[in-house]
């Protein structure tokens, strides 16, 4: 299975901040990644996938980068609304494995 | 964009089994890859398989294996996730969640709301 990791595993940030998640692979996975936010007692939900495709709906500052075993996620400038759990996963392959997520908390 | 929606939380003993529901409706479903994911109490996300609705295909993480049991009804735009020989470690929310078309396979842009199974004696 392909293993994920993620970090920091924790971030403390002000609303105006800019927020960067990375992401890594423990093998090459092209492009497979997606990434979803999810808050307290909620579902994930899709932020973007394909490394850098943003999903419909989702606020244009965020933004993934990255292929082969890094990504990275960045949040252009943090909302109130954005202060959640952030979590990668790869769909290369499966069984589809997720990262064990980046909690963003205000700070 | 289909929406899924989940049975009621459960209490099951241990060395018991359960079995969620998930139902959709308002989008493509029989011909998508409906998959299991589970959510531990204060931890991370794990699949556990999938399954193609209109042809009963089926995958499983081997970690579950041969106490996963996933299925579906094409008929009633319903899919089912039973987990038998429960123990205190499979306490978790269990989501479903479909795998998008446009999003491409292992992919998941539609969620259910979870259904929290709660396993204690």
């Amino acid at each position: 299975d392909i293993q994920m990791t993620q970090s920091p595993s924790f971030v403390s940030a002000s609303v105006g901040d800019r927020v960067t998640i990375t992401c890594r692979a423990s093998q090459g996975i092209s492009s497979w990644l997606a990434w979803y936010q999810q808050k307290p007692g909620r579902a994930p939900n899709l932020l973007i996938f394909a490394a850098s495709t943003l999903q419909n709906g989702v606020p244009s500052r965020f933004s993934g980068s990255g292929s082969g075993t890094d990504f990275t996620l960045t949040i252009s400038s943090l909302q109130p609304e954005d202060f959640a759990t952030y979590y990668c996963q790869q769909s290369n392959s499966f069984p589809f494995t997720f990262g064990p997520g980046t909690k963003v908390d205000i700070k | 964009q289909v929406q899924l929606v989940q049975s009621g939380a459960e209490v099951k003993k241990p060395g018991s089994s359960v079995k969620v529901s998930c139902e959709a409706s308002g989008g493509t479903f029989s011909s998508s890859f409906i998959s299991w994911v589970r959510q531990a109490p204060g931890q991370g996300l794990e699949c556990m398989g999938r399954i193609v609705p209109m042809f009963g295909t089926t995958n499983y993480v081997q970690k579950f294996q041969g106490r996963l049991t996933i299925t579906a009804d094409d008929s009633t735009n319903t899919a089912y996730m039973e987990l038998s020989s429960l123990t205190s470690d499979d306490t978790a929310v269990y989501y479903c969640a479909r795998e998008g078309t446009a999003t491409g396979a292992g992919t998941f842009d539609s969620w259910g709301q979870g259904t929290l199974v709660t396993v204690s004696s």
